[in-house]
């Protein structure tokens, strides 16, 4: 079954508001990694946590790392068009072997 | 700088038929991956390959499909009697060290089985 489930799987957001995206496992994770697809495109790399409850931050994007390492967030301020696009976590899970296990993503609509 | 290379980006096939798929990592980089996405899925895992060894093929079909990457040119995910299931986009990625690295994407191949 899925080890990374991803929260909301849809996020239709105002133009200028902000919104969260959540990763959430139930076995401890090395690390994480998140990754943006424009529609249409291809995933590209943003950043990868690996200490436990570390915030890495990217001009209007926060990610978080949870304290336990099962979970993370990015959150988004001041939402713009271009933010549009699918945003998937990754992980890489011990018990899984050496690879990457993405989640599910959450598909981020803008409302101009 | 090339990124990774995917060829060719569209393939339609007719069930049956075979289907190959071309990955040139970025340079410097020995290891690929293969993922396969549905439409409005995610990314699912299918391969991982170094130079000349299948590392872990934990999430390929174990018949039908096949990959390689050899010690000379690119890698190469095979499709044997393609059926409108494998109607995919099929993305290989490539990192200069272990998984947990940032993984390199290529911008896909897309799969329609008629």
């Amino acid at each position: 079954g899925q080890q990374v489930m991803q929260i909301p799987q849809y996020q239709h957001v105002q133009e200028g508001e902000d919104f969260t995206t959540y990763c959430n496992s139930s076995t401890t994770l090395s690390n994480i990694q998140w990754y943006k697809q424009r529609p249409g495109g291809h995933p590209v790399f943003l950043i990868q946590l690996v200490k436990s409850g570390e915030v890495k931050k990217q001009k209007r994007l926060t990610f978080q790392f949870g304290e336990a390492k099962k979970n993370s967030s990015l959150h988004i301020t001041a939402t713009q068009t271009t933010d549009v696009g699918t945003y998937f976590c990754a992980a890489e899970i011990k018990a899984a072997g050496n690879k990457l296990t993405f989640g599910g993503g959450t598909r981020v609509l803008v409302k101009p | 700088n090339a990124g990774v290379m995917q060829n060719p980006r569209h393939l339609v096939r007719r069930r049956g038929q075979e289907a190959r798929l071309r990955c040139s990592p970025m340079k410097g980089h020995s290891h690929v991956y293969w993922y396969r996405q549905l439409p409005e899925e995610g990314l699912k895992f299918m391969v991982y390959l170094q130079k000349e060894n299948i590392i872990d093929e934990s999430g390929m079909p174990k018949e039908r499909f096949s990959a390689e990457f050899p010690k000379e040119g690119p890698s190469i995910l095979r499709i044997q009697q393609v059926v409108r299931g494998d109607s995919a986009a099929y993305f290989c990625a490539s990192s200069p060290g272990m998984p947990a690295n940032e993984q390199f994407f290529g911008p896909g191949t897309r799969l329609t089985v008629l």
